[in-house]
């Protein structure tokens, strides 16, 4: 079963709009970590956002913000006043604690298009 | 902060030989290393994962007498790809993870052609 989806197979949006990217998980695991990671054309994963399952609140860094809500199993993930140099695909992922290895779950990416 | 080195970062082989994919981490002890492959325009799919003097454990799917898989010490930790076919032209791509640092540093990634 798919424990990490992410709807928007792809988001255009004009340099400086605010984008949004949803993220929902499935987990029976009651403690657990999300991320954000985004991968440019270059390939290699560039860290962006972790939170624990303990930890809902939400915080700004820069341009980046998320809403994590576990009521509704949602990890959305904010980019503010986009850049051109946003532009790539987006990957929500989860780990579950029970699992001993702390395998890590991807979606399916969103690709973000940034346009001048 | 932590790095993972991964060589080669491009490899074009022939059909029928073998490719060995090396991942080091430089200024940590990765105790678990993941290997994932990704197909264009695809999500990032586990392989195998491997603690460090374990044999590893393959995901459902991934044939483990063809993808080789060594983790012998806590810096090291390779893939072969053995008589490899152009069905196995991906993009592959290793993760660490270190026991007392709840994070994973991932490598740059290995692009494979197989032609």
């Amino acid at each position: 079963a798919q424990k990490v989806t992410q709807a928007q197979t792809e988001i255009s949006v004009v340099e400086k709009e605010d984008v949004t990217l949803d993220c929902v998980y499935e987990t029976r695991d009651t403690t657990y970590y999300l991320f954000w990671y985004k991968q440019p054309p270059s390939g290699e994963l560039v860290f962006l956002i972790r939170r624990n399952s303990f930890d809902e609140q939400n915080e700004i860094s820069g341009r980046y913000s998320w809403n994590f809500q576990k009521s509704t199993s949602s990890f959305n993930f904010t980019i503010t006043a986009s850049q051109v140099v946003d532009s790539a695909v987006y990957f929500c992922a989860l780990s579950e604690v029970s699992s001993n290895d702390y395998k890590l779950s991807f979606g399916a990416g969103t690709t973000v298009t940034v346009r001048a | 902060g932590a790095v993972v080195s991964q060589h080669p970062s491009r490899v074009i082989c022939k059909s029928g030989t073998s490719v060995k994919i090396e991942c080091r981490s430089l200024d940590f002890q990765a105790t678990t290393m993941f290997w994932y492959r990704q197909f264009p325009k695809q999500s990032l799919m586990l392989m195998a994962t491997s603690n460090e003097g374990s044999k590893a454990t393959y995901e459902q799917g991934v044939e483990k007498d063809k993808f080789l898989i060594n983790h012998a010490s806590l810096t090291l930790s390779t893939l072969t790809v053995t008589s490899a076919h152009p069905e196995d032209s991906s993009f592959y791509i290793c993760s660490a993870r270190e026991k007392k640092n709840y994070g994973y540093t991932f490598g740059s990634g290995t692009r494979l052609t197989v032609v």
